[in-house]
């Protein structure tokens, strides 16, 4: 496929409960984002993953939150301990690196993981 | 506080007319703004953006205009067409230091192109 997926596309748990959510990016893309919306609200970043350097995580809400990036392409977004307010949509989206040429770069969407925390 | 505002939360047009969906911004530190088109049950679609060096920005149908001393972008669209209508989310980005570009998005503004 051309384009970033994600999966489960819907997760249903209950609270107290450990989740994962999956995210492969586009081939050739090497920036990784996730980023969660929440009813009514905007998308909120999350954190940023850019080839082999540290991920910026200053989005993440607590410290519950956690994600990694193994071999540079395919992505975990992992809840532990999930409330009621995690509940939300959680996109991944990828882009080209920022560089001299592509500096500020379009960053490709995800369908999304919408997570429902009973 | 939110950084991004999107004021009007929907937007009814008639087919053919103006769309105009409008965003403001307080960061004085973003330069490079976007407009995202999102349907449902799909991730954002990126529309058209813009740099802060520049005051005008037009692709086809859309047009973004950029008033930095104001802090506010518009989207123009022009004929608006029912496959228009989704939620239109406007987007700024700044380096955050670590080189990531991240987006800050606004809450979205339903449009809803009447046929």
């Amino acid at each position: 496929g051309a384009g970033v997926s994600q999966s489960p596309s819907n997760k249903v748990t209950e609270k107290g409960k450990d989740v994962e959510l999956r995210c492969d990016p586009i081939s050739g893309h090497t920036a990784l984002y996730w980023y969660r919306q929440s009813l009514g609200q905007g998308l909120e970043f999350l954190i940023y993953f850019q080839g082999n350097s540290a991920p910026d995580k200053s989005g993440l809400p607590s410290d519950r939150f956690s994600a990694e990036r193994t071999g540079g392409s395919v992505s975990t977004l992992t809840i532990q301990r999930t409330q009621q307010e995690d509940s939300a949509v959680y996109l991944c989206a990828s882009s080209h690196p920022p560089s001299r040429v592509y500096t500020y770069n379009e960053q490709f969407f995800g369908p999304g993981t919408r997570l429902t925390v009973l | 506080d939110q950084q991004v505002k999107q004021n009007s939360p929907s937007l009814s047009v008639q087919e053919g007319r103006i769309s105009i969906l409008n965003c403001d911004y307080t960061n004085s530190m973003f330069d490079y703004f976007l407009w995202y088109k999102k349907y449902p049950a799909e991730g954002p679609t990126f529309l058209i953006s813009i740099s802060s060096i520049k005051d005008k920005n037009e692709d086809g149908r859309f047009t973004v205009f950029l008033n930095k001393s104001a802090k506010h972008l518009s989207l123009h669209i022009v004929p608006s067409q029912p496959g228009d209508s989704a939620v239109y989310f406007c987007a700024a980005s700044a380096d955050s230091g670590a080189g990531s570009y991240q987006l800050t998005f606004g809450k979205g503004t339903k449009l809803s192109v009447i046929p």
